[in-house]
């Protein structure tokens, strides 16, 4: 079982749905969440963080974590053929006895249909 | 315009000959990473950095891998001898701390044959 779970996709949004990405952890100390966008031949890049339980919204975007549950999840808001990429959820566990354990998601294609 | 900056852009070389890429991190930031993307194996990281002193580099193979940063500036990733087997895309990546997310350079995309 890898330790940072995504759907691989290709996940199919309708223009101006709302996309929803999920990902899930299996270390409960994880303490740092992150989403990255990642265009193909492109590399990644960050959109939005988040480290308490519940919402974050930045624009059209929302995060939300559930430790609890070990799950963080992206919300894309009225999707735009532009928000087609490849979306990479990213954990950090920290530790005492050094900066920490950092993984990446394998990453959800979301192809937006207009 | 801060950004993460990588020479070469792209890379072609022959097996067992010694690649050396190079990471220019954003001013200011003290922790770079080295990651190697490939579609079967997705975004590995390889080895990373803090205030130029290495903190992990249990990703990297120990044998034909070497990571160093010889100053703020530079942070570079030499693979000797290449294999064909090393062709990936290689990102540089830097951050300031454990809560700020990490900035991408645009990758050295090295094709051994």
């Amino acid at each position: 079982q890898k330790e940072v779970e995504q759907n691989s996709g290709p996940l199919s949004v309708p223009e101006g749905a709302i996309a929803s990405l999920n990902c899930t952890y299996s270390d409960r100390g994880s303490q740092s969440f992150f989403w990255y966008r990642q265009y193909s031949g492109k590399s990644p890049e960050l959109i939005m963080s988040i480290y308490s339980n519940g919402d974050k919204e930045d624009g059209r975007f929302t995060a939300q974590l559930n430790k609890a549950s070990q799950y963080v999840s992206l919300l894309i808001r009225d999707s735009q053929p532009s928000d087609s990429a490849t979306y990479l959820c990213a954990v950090i566990t920290f530790s005492t006895d050094s900066w920490g354990k950092l993984q990446f998601g394998a990453g959800t294609q979301v192809v937006v249909t207009p | 315009d801060a950004r993460v900056t990588q020479t070469p852009r792209d890379k072609v070389t022959e097996m067992g000959q010694e690649v050396t890429m190079r990471c220019q991190p954003i001013l200011g930031h003290n922790t770079v990473f080295w990651y190697r993307q490939t579609m079967m194996q997705g975004l590995e990281l390889l080895a990373y950095f803090r205030n130029r002193a290495p903190l992990d580099d249990s990703g990297m193979p120990k044998d034909r891998f070497s990571a160093e940063m010889p100053d703020a500036t530079l942070a570079t990733l030499k693979i000797q001898p290449s294999e064909p087997r090393d062709s990936a895309v290689y990102f540089c990546a830097s951050g300031l701390g454990r809560q700020d997310g990490q900035f991408f350079g645009p990758g050295t995309r090295l094709t051994v044959l």
